[in-house]
């Protein structure tokens, strides 16, 4: 199975930071990946489809990037709404696997 | 508007059995593949199983496998996970999904989630 790293776990940032996840795949997935938010208590959000396709409705301070086997997860202005746990996703094969998640905190 | 509801959670011990459902509304069911996703508690996400629109094709993850079976009844827009010899570590929130277009692509829609606990 394709296994999906992604660092760094844990980001502490202020509102107004540019911050940046990445996540590498173990193998070639072409652009096969989706972001997703979450926050406690609640599922998940899709945020970005296809490393870079951002879903409607997600604000335009989110992208992002990549492609083959290293992608990331931009957010150019952190706002207090964007504190949570971010997941990537892989979907090129068979598997449909995560990324074991970053949390961004309030610093 | 899409919904997505599950259903069938519970406690259960070791070994037993629980079939969880996911009822939808608000889109076309039969030509939506659709997914199983859990989280064990304090943990991240991980796939379980999916299935194809027509249930003709499904998929499951290796620590499932043999154990959990995924079906789905299009007339009743319903979803379904058949859970056996459950353990301690199928101990988790079971979330519902929605593929965006077909199996290459991301989950759109997400149900709240159902708990299981598996102990004694």
């Amino acid at each position: 199975d394709i296994q999906m790293t992604q660092s760094p776990s844990t980001l502490s940032a202020s509102v107004g930071d540019r911050v940046t996840i990445t996540c590498r795949a173990s193998q070639n997935i072409n652009r096969w990946v989706a972001w997703y938010q979450q926050k406690p208590g609640r599922a998940p959000k899709l945020l970005i489809q296809k490393a870079s396709n951002l879903e409607s409705g997600v604000p335009s301070r989110f992208s992002g990037s990549g492609s083959g086997t290293e992608f990331t997860l931009t957010i150019s202005s952190l706002q207090p709404d964007d504190f949570a746990t971010y997941y990537c996703q892989q979907y090129n094969t068979y598997s449909w696997t995560f990324g074991q998640g970053t949390k961004v905190e309030i610093k | 508007e899409v919904q997505v509801l599950e259903s069938g959670g519970g406690l259960v011990q070791p070994g037993g059995s629980l079939r969880l459902s996911c009822a939808v509304s608000g889109f076309t069911f039969s030509t939506s593949s659709m997914s199983w996703v859990r989280q064990a508690p304090g943990k991240g996400l991980e796939w379980v199983s999916v299935i194809s629109g027509s249930g003709g094709s499904s998929y499951y993850a290796d620590s499932v496998k043999g154990r959990f079976t995924i079906s789905r009844d299009n007339s009743k827009n319903t979803m379904y996970l058949q859970m056996n010899t459950l353990r301690a570590e199928d101990t988790a929130i079971y979330y519902c999904a929605k593929f965006y277009y077909d199996f290459w692509s991301g989950f759109d829609f997400w149900g709240p989630g159902t708990q299981v606990t598996v102990s004694s």
